[in-house]
């Protein structure tokens, strides 16, 4: 079965700085690989999400993330931080096939001071 | 405008007396599925449907029912709440599975006292 780490539960940056959030999985082959996001008081948001193809992908809200196989990595990267980027992460992974749900890891929650 | 509705948001209630959160979407989304939310357990899978009448256990079902009559439709019961379902529910859809992202409800905060 797959299963994911977000080995940061909680990262504080400075407004302006440059942010990346860890995320590692495992799985056999290749999996479907996720970023969401989550602000007080809302639901999840999709951030971005990888199938195939280039391992570089890019997001909504300025945010990209890449593949790295050899690492079983999908890190999520953004160049200069928001205060309103301050919310919960979460990766998540999906085998594509059957009925086996999405698997979340246990998120990493970010703070911005000024 | 594509949405998932969760009601109520907010919840309080005690223990033994039963209770619905209602899901509805209007994505004609086949799959769709129920979550809580704990700190530091993050998104853990109660029930999901693939299909009208096709029900099937998440990860964390014990305490909980679904049912799925109508597709747009997959509301949660608690039929005897126990202080250990205070959470934080999600309900989400899914146009197929696995390569298609989830779409998020806004939650339910329930507190079982």
């Amino acid at each position: 079965a797959q299963s994911v780490t977000q080995p940061d539960i909680h990262i504080t940056v400075s407004e302006g700085a440059s942010l990346e959030l860890r995320c590692n999985y495992s799985y056999g082959a290749t999996p479907y690989l996720f970023w969401y996001v989550q602000s007080p008081g809302q639901g999840l948001q999709l951030l971005l999400k990888y199938f195939s193809g280039d391992t570089l992908v890019q997001g909504i809200k300025g945010f990209e993330a890449e593949f790295k196989r050899s690492q079983s990595s999908f890190n999520l990267r953004k160049p200069s931080v928001h205060w309103s980027d301050a919310a919960e992460y979460f990766c998540a992974v999906g085998v594509g096939s059957g009925n086996t749900p999405l698997v979340f890891g246990k998120g990493t929650r970010l703070s911005v001071i000024a | 405008e594509a949405q998932v509705t969760q009601n109520p948001r907010y919840l309080i209630t005690v223990t033994g007396k039963k209770l619905t959160v209602t899901c509805s979407q209007n994505m004609n989304h086949e799959y769709m599925s129920w979550y809580r939310q704990d700190p530091g357990l993050g998104l853990r899978q109660i029930y999901y449907s693939m299909n009208v009448e096709v029900t099937d256990k998440g990860d964390v079902p014990e305490g909980y029912k679904v049912s799925r009559k109508e597709k747009r439709n997959f509301p949660l019961i608690l039929e005897s709440p126990s202080p250990n379902q205070t959470s934080l529910y999600f309900c989400a859809t899914q146009f197929g599975r696995g390569t298609s992202p989830l779409h998020f409800g806004n939650g339910t905060r329930l507190t079982v006292t």
